[in-house]
């Protein structure tokens, strides 16, 4: 099994919908990432958790909002979807023992 | 200006060859960076840390200028599984270990 799972891991909805994508975690870490990926963007950081009480922003936190429900698991939550809101999305979790990140598979989203 | 800037590439590559590319970054408080291969549609992975002035891991060599702050990935005797996108990252741990990736280089090593 995955050290990281992202479910759905594709998902096409329409404007206005509200969409949840869940991470969970195996391997024990405190800290996750949400991340989107556009073409020739790199990852953006939307939102990061330290712990179970620390939710902190990142560069593109608008429209978005996350629950870190456990230690091993932070869930991304678009309230209301926009087109342009259409990404591939990653979980990440690290350590930081070793500053390697470890990502699930990808959630990739389509806002019509 | 962005944070971290990659050339998107591609290079192509023939396979045996040497390819080489840069990652600069705008903050010179920066203390920490990564290379990371991106197969498509897959997720990230990490390739290697780059630590002071840099490491070599096999057929892959990085090094660390902090002067004209960039660092930069080597790929020696090129593979045809070498073919991928190569993000570069970089942290800045007095900023709370915020993580910046580049826009990320592609790579087509062919036959």
């Amino acid at each position: 099994d995955a050290d990281v799972t992202q479910t759905p891991r594709n998902r096409i909805t329409k404007t206005g919908k509200r969409i949840m994508l869940e991470c969970s975690q195996t391997k024990g870490h405190d800290r996750m990432y949400w991340y989107r990926q556009d073409p020739g963007l790199g990852l953006r950081l939307i939102y990061y958790s330290f712990d179970v009480k620390d939710i902190n922003k990142g560069e593109i936190s608008d429209g978005y909002s996350v629950s870190r429900q456990a230690q091993a698991k932070f869930s991304l939550s678009l309230e209301s979807a926009i087109p342009n809101q259409t990404a591939l999305y990653f979980c990440a979790t690290t350590g930081w023992d070793t500053g390697e990140l470890f990502f699930g598979e990808g959630s990739r989203l389509t806002v019509l | 200006r962005k944070e971290v800037e990659q050339d998107p590439g591609p290079f192509n590559v023939p396979e045996g060859a040497t390819v080489a590319f840069n990652c600069t970054y705008s903050n010179s408080a920066s203390q920490s960076f990564f290379w990371y291969r991106q197969d498509c549609r897959k997720e990230p992975k990490l390739l290697m840390s780059v630590y002071s002035s840099g490491n070599e891991d096999g057929r892959f060599t990085a090094q660390l200028n902090r002067a004209s702050q960039y660092i930069s990935l080597l790929i020696r005797d090129s593979k045809l599984s070498d073919s991928a996108t190569y993000l570069c990252v970089v942290n800045m741990e007095a900023a709370g270990n915020k993580l910046t990736f580049g826009g990320g280089t592609r790579v087509l090593v062919k036959p």
